[in-house]
């Protein structure tokens, strides 16, 4: 039974350009949420992806934005890239009414130079 | 404002001795409250999750406590081992809103286990 699956891990982008991550939740989860994490701090939410819709947003720029396909894996877009979207992004999946445990992917380190 | 605050930030101890990390929140309406152990350019693992009739939980050589009431958890780790060095994260899941149980995340404690 496969986990979270992240990819890639590491990204090299310059500013300006765009980006996309890929995630594939655990099996039997329907459910992905994406987080941005800086260095030394904790996670901050982006956004959850529900039945391929966008159910909830943290405070992010439009500049983010997402997807999730029928299979219930999901991409995270971030467009015109700043240095200050270097980070580990993480992808965590759950079930929908299950307390919403969430299952954490490794992430993906990105860097923007 | 809903918030979860971590300390220390950060903890050194030598291999085999104990040690307790802290976490205060203020969120309403609560949910549970999780700590996760997050290894280095890793994504977080989940230690213990806690309703708010439970006041302690184990796993291994963590053990979980919350007290509803003062809104304060702490995680206790007992003969530690080198490869407890990680960032302990604590989170606060709001009861549901439309479906959603937003998750308020800490900054965590960055603990060090020395030989």
């Amino acid at each position: 039974d496969a986990g979270v699956t992240q990819s890639p891990t590491h990204l090299i982008k310059t500013r300006g350009q765009q980006v996309t991550l890929r995630c594939s939740p655990k099996s039997g989860h329907d459910t992905v949420s994406w987080y941005q994490q800086a260095l030394g701090q904790g996670p901050q939410f982006i956004f959850q992806y529900y039945e391929e819709e966008e159910r909830q947003r943290g405070n992010f720029p439009d500049r983010f934005s997402g997807h999730q396909f029928p299979n219930y894996s999901s991409e995270l877009n971030v467009n015109a890239l700043l240095l200050g979207d270097s980070a580990l992004y993480l992808c965590a999946s759950s079930l929908a009414g299950a307390k919403n445990i969430q299952y954490f992917g490794a992430g993906t380190r990105l860097s923007v130079l | 404002k809903n918030q979860v605050e971590q300390s220390p930030q950060s903890l050194i101890i030598l291999e085999g001795k104990n040690c307790t990390l802290q976490c205060n929140y203020t969120v309403s309406p609560f949910s549970n409250l999780r700590w996760y152990k997050q290894d280095t350019g890793r994504g977080p693992v989940s230690l213990t999750i806690m309703t708010f009739s439970e006041n302690t939980k184990s796993n291994g050589r963590y053990t979980a406590t919350l007290d509803a009431d003062t809104k304060q958890s702490s995680l206790h780790i007992t003969a530690s081992q080198l490869s407890d060095s990680a960032s302990y994260i604590c989170v606060v899941s709001l009861a549901p809103s439309g479906g959603y149980n937003k998750l308020i995340f800490g900054a965590g404690t960055r603990l060090a286990v020395h030989p």
